[in-house]
């Protein structure tokens, strides 16, 4: 069954890090863009970060941009997202999402695969 | 940045009942948006890409219009396991893949 299962989440004061993690199984990772979305408790969808298959064009929100790393090891299947400086309102549930087409090598299409999502919570 | 809105915001409707939500881009985003479903504690679903395209398996009481800033997703009868919360996302114009704010759908 094609797989996604994050990782890495967990209870952080606010200014410290965390790093997140993302396997993926049954699917040829390498050909596939990559995306971090997340949400807050109660709240909507927020697009966070995304990569392409070849780490050739990396995106991210206005929100996380600076604090935020996305990165991939094709070699290891495995997705991440470096968080720093966090923030209270980091808090949410964090989920990486596959692009459906590995056409859209540059992350821009449609997500079709999703982990269950890793919580982040920034509190004092 | 292209801001998506979606109207409305929540809905109350009955299983049977052909249900309507619309999705709007602040600028064209040509046919480059995708649907979602999201139930509570679950990720989200892909229900339909490139505007219109449904993704495998979505049955096809889900449809979907549009181009250009003006998207709609029906579901012609609405069924018990479609009351969830619907997301549009643009990719025409990035950064950001915008989502839309979502709209609840209730009995």
């Amino acid at each position: 069954e094609v797989q996604l299962v994050e990782s890495g989440g967990g209870l952080v004061k606010p200014g410290g890090s965390l790093r997140l993690s993302c396997v993926a199984s049954e699917f040829t990772f390498s050909r596939y863009a990559m995306h971090w979305v997340r949400q807050a408790p109660g709240r909507g969808l927020e697009w966070v970060a995304s990569i392409s298959t070849s780490n050739t064009y990396i995106y991210y929100g206005d929100s996380v941009k600076g604090r935020f790393t996305i990165s991939r090891d094709n070699a290891k299947n495995l997705l991440y997202l470096q968080m720093d400086s966090l923030r209270v309102d980091d808090t949410a549930v964090y989920f990486c999402a596959r692009v459906r087409d590995p056409r859209y090598f540059d992350a821009a299409g449609a997500l079709d695969v999703w982990g269950q999502g890793t919580l982040v919570t920034v509190s004092s | 940045a292209v801001r998506l809105t979606q109207s409305p915001s929540s809905l109350s409707a009955s299983v049977g009942d052909r249900v309507t939500i619309t999705c709007r881009a602040s600028q064209g985003v040509s046919s480059a948006l995708a649907w979602y479903q999201q139930k509570p504690g679950k990720p989200p679903k892909l229900l339909m890409y490139d505007a219109f395209t449904l993704d495998g398996g979505v049955p096809s009481r889900f449809s979907g219009r549009g181009s250009g800033t003006n998207f709609t997703l029906t579901i012609s009868s609405l069924q018990p396991e479609d009351f969830a919360t619907y997301y549009c996302q643009q990719f025409n114009s990035y950064p950001p893949f915008t989502f839309g704010p979502g709209t609840k759908v209730d009995i």
